[in-house]
């Protein structure tokens, strides 16, 4: 089993509200990534958590805030974000330490009005 | 900064044979992926290369030589359905298996 699930599959948010992205995965993986992908781009690295613990930001703004509660889930919190951050928001995640392959979610396609 | 080159397009007929080259100049290697990625889909894994030399699988090949900074992705017997953006990715050395991304191919199979 591969499958990482992400929650919600599209979401429309003003720029005032807050709103959060749910990733999920069930096969053990100790490392987690968030991504963002704009159309006709490759995915750009947001944050890594290894074992729970924040281990890269890739100077992505305070605006999102990345959240894991334990080794199965991680959130993306979302506040005040600026249409330029509409883009589809994948999560991934990977053994980390046997082999290191990330396997992507879906991903939630987001619209900031 | 890393330097993840592919070509932008490539079209080819139902059938044929299709190779997507990849050249890397990057600050540091640990291995080679390739992913596939259907329009508004999430990629999906197709191949990992860390030592020189062709890896098969099925109507998929993919072949590293870390010498020349070199990769490619073979598809053969090509389907309607294997058109979609394919993303060459370096592992950088790093404790948490960072991922540099190349523009992605995109390939469009003809009848």
């Amino acid at each position: 089993d591969t499958e990482v699930t992400q929650t919600p599959k599209h979401l429309v948010m003003g720029m005032t509200n807050k709103k959060s992205l749910k990733c999920e995965q069930h096969m053990g993986h100790r490392a987690m990534y968030w991504y963002k992908q704009k159309a006709k781009k490759p995915p750009e690295l947001m944050f890594v958590y290894s074992y729970e613990k924040l281990s890269i930001n890739e100077s992505v703004p305070s605006r999102f805030s990345p959240e894991c509660p334990n080794s199965s889930l991680l959130n993306l919190h979302l506040h005040a974000l600026q249409p330029e951050d509409s883009a589809l928001y994948l999560c991934a995640s990977s053994h980390r330490d046997r082999e290191e392959t990330q396997y992507f979610g879906p991903g939630t396609r987001l619209l900031v009005l | 900064g890393q330097n993840i080159d592919q070509p932008t397009e490539m079209t080819a007929t139902e059938g044929a044979i299709v190779q997507i080259n990849c050249t890397y100049q990057t600050s540091g290697f640990n291995g080679l992926f390739w992913y596939q990625q259907h329009a508004g889909e999430a990629p999906t894994f197709l191949s990992y290369n860390v030592l020189d030399g062709l890896e098969e699988k099925g109507r998929f090949s993919s072949f590293l030589s870390r010498s020349k900074g070199y990769s490619y992705l073979l598809l053969k017997e090509l389907q309607m359905k294997d058109s979609a953006s394919y993303l060459c990715a370096v592992s950088l050395p790093s404790n948490d298996y960072k991922l540099s991304f190349g523009a992605g191919t995109t390939v469009t199979v003809r009848a």
